[in-house]
């Protein structure tokens, strides 16, 4: 399996554009994250999808962001407008709904700037 | 809340075993793991313990877990330059069918050849 894809791997766009970032799960893993990682704040979970279901979103920061999952091989975190505060490295993980081990397998992530 | 703590820097020499150290504060937590995160990569699964246990071995690799004093530890010996990277801790949460993982900031190792 090729792993968890992201796309863009970097991404600068100034502030008040819209940004959309892509991950595409590892096949067959039922559990997808997004996760916002920065110096100050670590890694942060910014909601979950279960069977392409939203579980939990309290991790979002605000309305002007948003999260999709239309089937099971693809999702999108979008951003709009944006802001500077918003740069961080965005990253997409999968797991398997099955078993206890929980571990989740971790995409490359996106890079995001915004000036 | 969860909260999962670790030190943010270690610095050892190249040969030399390197520990990790973690608290947590889940005691219901059913497995606890360790991440490696290499520059400009995603977090990879470095091991994981299961609750029940004290101690896994993985080649250089060994974790111990007190249960007691919430306290898990990655030793690593034999320390390489490719060991260089960021070691975060996380902890499962409690809750059936829960599928979140508490990280820890990370530790940043630096291994001086």
């Amino acid at each position: 399996d090729a792993g968890v894809i992201q796309s863009p791997r970097h991404e600068v766009t100034e502030m008040g554009q819209e940004v959309t970032l892509r991950c595409k799960p590892i096949s067959g893993h039922d559990y997808l994250f997004w996760y916002r990682q920065t110096m100050m704040r670590g890694l942060e979970l910014l909601i979950y999808f279960n069977n392409n279901v939203p579980i939990d979103d309290s991790g979002m920061p605000e309305d002007r962001f948003s999260a999709k999952m239309p089937n099971a091989s693809f999702s999108t975190l979008k951003i709009q407008p944006s802001e500077p505060r918003d740069s961080a490295v965005y990253f997409c993980a999968s797991s398997l709904g099955t078993g206890e081990r929980y571990e989740q397998y971790f995409g490359p992530g996106t890079r995001l700037t915004v000036t | 809340g969860e909260d999962v703590e670790q030190s943010l820097f270690l610095s050892v020499r190249e040969g030399d075993s390197s520990v990790i150290n973690c608290t947590y504060t889940d005691s219901s937590s059913t497995y606890l793991y360790w991440y490696k995160q290499e520059p400009g990569a995603g977090l990879q699964l470095l091991t994981y313990i299961f609750s029940n246990m004290d101690m896994k071995q993985d080649q250089r690799l060994t974790v111990l877990l007190n249960k007691k004093d919430k306290h898990l530890s990655l030793r690593i010996a034999d320390t390489q330059t490719g060991d260089s990277a960021i070691y975060f801790c996380a902890e499962s949460l409690s809750g059936a069918g829960s599928y979140q993982l508490t990280f820890g900031k990370g530790t940043k190792l630096s291994v001086i050849p």
